[in-house]
C-alpha cells in the first residue's frame, strides 16, 4: 500500500528539541519530493518546506527558514522535521506530504499528521 | 509571495444544492498551477483538483475546478452530506507555496 506513516504525538516543554518522522512505503521514495505542512489549532494549512531525497538541501518557506530542519534518510525511506528549541507557538499538527509529479509541488499523498504540544 | 484569498469563509447549503467556492490570487498564478484540497474533520487534506481543472484520481465528477490567472473556482454539484469539510486552494507556481485560508462547507 502506498502510504506515509508519521510518528506519534509528542508533548514537550519549551526549549526542548524534537525530531518527528514520516516513513514512506509502497513507492520509490527517491522519485518524489516530500513536504511538511503545519496546521495550528483551528487554523489553515501552512507550507514549511520541501526536500527531494536525491538532493542534499531542503528548501524552506521564508516563515520557517532557520526555525526547523528538514532531512531525509534514503536508506529507510524516511523524512524528518526537527526543532532545536521548541516554543509554545510550535504547538500544531504537522503533516508530511508527497508531491504528485516531477517538480510540480502539489500533493497527492499525505500522512495522518503528528500532533506536537509544547507546554510548560 | 502570492496571497490566496478564499471566499466565502463559510458556506451553508442543503443536500443536492450546488456549492461555488472562490480563490483569488494576489498576482497571476504561473501556468495555472492551482490545486484544491478537501479536509474533513480530524483528517489529513485530500487532493481534489490540480492544474486548476484536472480531477485527481478517484475524485467524483461532482467536483470541478475552473479559472485562470488570478480567479479560480471549485464547484461541487449535487452537494452530499459527506462533503462537509474545509476546502483549501494552493498555488504551486511560485515559491513559497501558499494556501488560501479555507472555506468551510456546512450541510443544512
Amino acid at each position: 500500500e502506498v502510504q506515509l506513516v508519521q510518528s506519534g504525538a509528542e508533548v514537550k516543554k519549551p526549549g526542548e528539541s524534537l525530531k518527528i518522522s514520516c516513513k514512506a512505503s509502497g513507492y520509490s521514495f527517491t522519485k518524489n519530493w516530500i513536504a511538511w505542512v503545519r496546521q495550528m489549532p483551528g487554523k489553515g494549512l501552512e507550507w514549511m518546506g520541501i526536500m527531494y531525497p536525491g538532493e542534499s538541501n531542503a528548501r524552506y518557506s521564508p516563515s520557517f527558514q532557520g526555525q526547523v530542519t528538514i532531512s531525509v534518510d534514503k536508506s529507510t525511506s524516511t523524512a524528518y522535521l526537527q526543532w532545536s528549541s521548541l516554543k509554545a507557538s510550535d504547538t500544531a499538527m504537522y503533516f508530511c506530504a508527497r508531491n504528485a509529479i516531477g517538480s510540480q509541488w502539489y500533493f497527492d499523498l499525505w500522512g495522518r499528521g503528528t500532533l506536537v504540544t509544547v507546554s510548560s | 509571495e502570492i496571497v490566496l484569498t478564499q471566499s466565502p469563509g463559510t458556506l451553508s447549503l442543503s443536500p443536492g444544492e450546488r456549492a461555488t467556492l472562490s480563490c483569488r490570487a494576489s498576482q497571476p498564478v504561473n501556468s495555472n498551477f492551482l490545486a484544491w484540497y478537501q479536509q474533513k474533520p480530524g483528517q489529513a487534506p485530500r487532493l481534489l483538483i490540480y492544474g486548476a481543472s484536472s480531477r485527481a484520481t478517484g475524485i467524483p465528477d461532482r467536483f470541478s475546478g475552473s479559472g485562470s490567472e488570478t480567479d479560480f473556482t471549485l464547484s461541487i454539484s449535487r452537494l452530499a452530506p459527506e462533503d462537509l469539510a474545509v476546502y483549501y486552494c494552493q498555488q504551486y507556481g511560485f515559491s513559497p507555496i501558499t494556501f488560501g485560508g479555507g472555506t468551510k462547507v456546512q450541510i443544512k
